[in-house]
């Protein structure tokens, strides 16, 4: 079956903090997706990768293929950066699987 | 447009009535896909569009929902004889092409069933 299961389901921080989410998945996939939503927003998505390592601003994305596992690591956290994150993959298909999420709560 | 827009973003409806949810992609964005977000549930697939043509409906959950999608653009989403279980958020997304690709979500429709 076809999972994705991330973790920590909550977390809270102080501000300035270093996060790390980890998500980890079942089977092969084509591509994994870090995605954010803010309290009555929309979904934006973060990062798209299928290997090594990506980097945009203060988070980090990392995937290990060999381990089917990901991380979303957050440097210098804000409490800004409150919201809920969302680890998607493309299980060799279009559509995304989604895991149920982490809810960040960094606290100024 | 700017970003993919979705209408209405919020929808109270009696248990029974049909509802319509529209979503407009991003211009030139072939691939459209519909997810639902329910309490408690999470985030799952209701269909995915290439063009106009629907290669992957398996995510819908009963024949009371049917989407449609012309001219390559706008899609619907309709929901026949809603029941309380079909209240949560429904999210569109689009992609440029088919196959695997950024995914750009709208703001969703709240759809409440009383």
């Amino acid at each position: 079956k076809n999972e994705v299961e991330q973790s920590p389901q909550n977390l809270t921080a102080q501000e300035g903090e270093f996060i790390t989410i980890n998500c980890s998945y079942s089977v092969g996939i084509s591509a994994l997706h870090w995605l954010q939503q803010h309290p009555g927003g929309g979904i934006v998505s973060l990062f798209m990768l299928s290997s090594g390592k990506k980097k945009h601003g203060r988070l980090i994305a990392t995937i290990n293929i060999q381990e089917k596992h990901s991380s979303l690591h957050i440097t210098a956290s804000h409490p800004r950066d409150s919201a809920v994150y969302i680890c998607a993959v493309n299980f060799g298909n279009e559509k995304l699987t989604f895991g149920t999420g982490t809810r960040l709560t960094i606290i100024p | 447009g700017a970003g993919v827009s979705q209408s209405p973003s919020n929808k109270v409806t009696e248990k029974g009535k049909d509802v319509e949810l529209r979503c407009d992609p991003i211009s030139g964005h072939t691939a459209l896909y519909w997810y639902r977000q329910s309490l408690g549930q999470g985030l799952e697939f209701l269909i995915y569009f290439q063009g106009n043509s629907a290669p992957d409906k398996s995510g819908l959950p009963s024949d009371r929902f049917s989407a449609e999608r012309t001219g390559g653009s706008v899609s619907t989403l309709t929901i026949q004889r809603t029941q309380q279980e079909d209240s949560a958020v429904y999210l569109c997304a689009s992609s440029k092409t088919g196959g695997v690709n950024e995914a750009f979500f709208g703001q969703g429709t709240r759809l409440t069933v009383v």
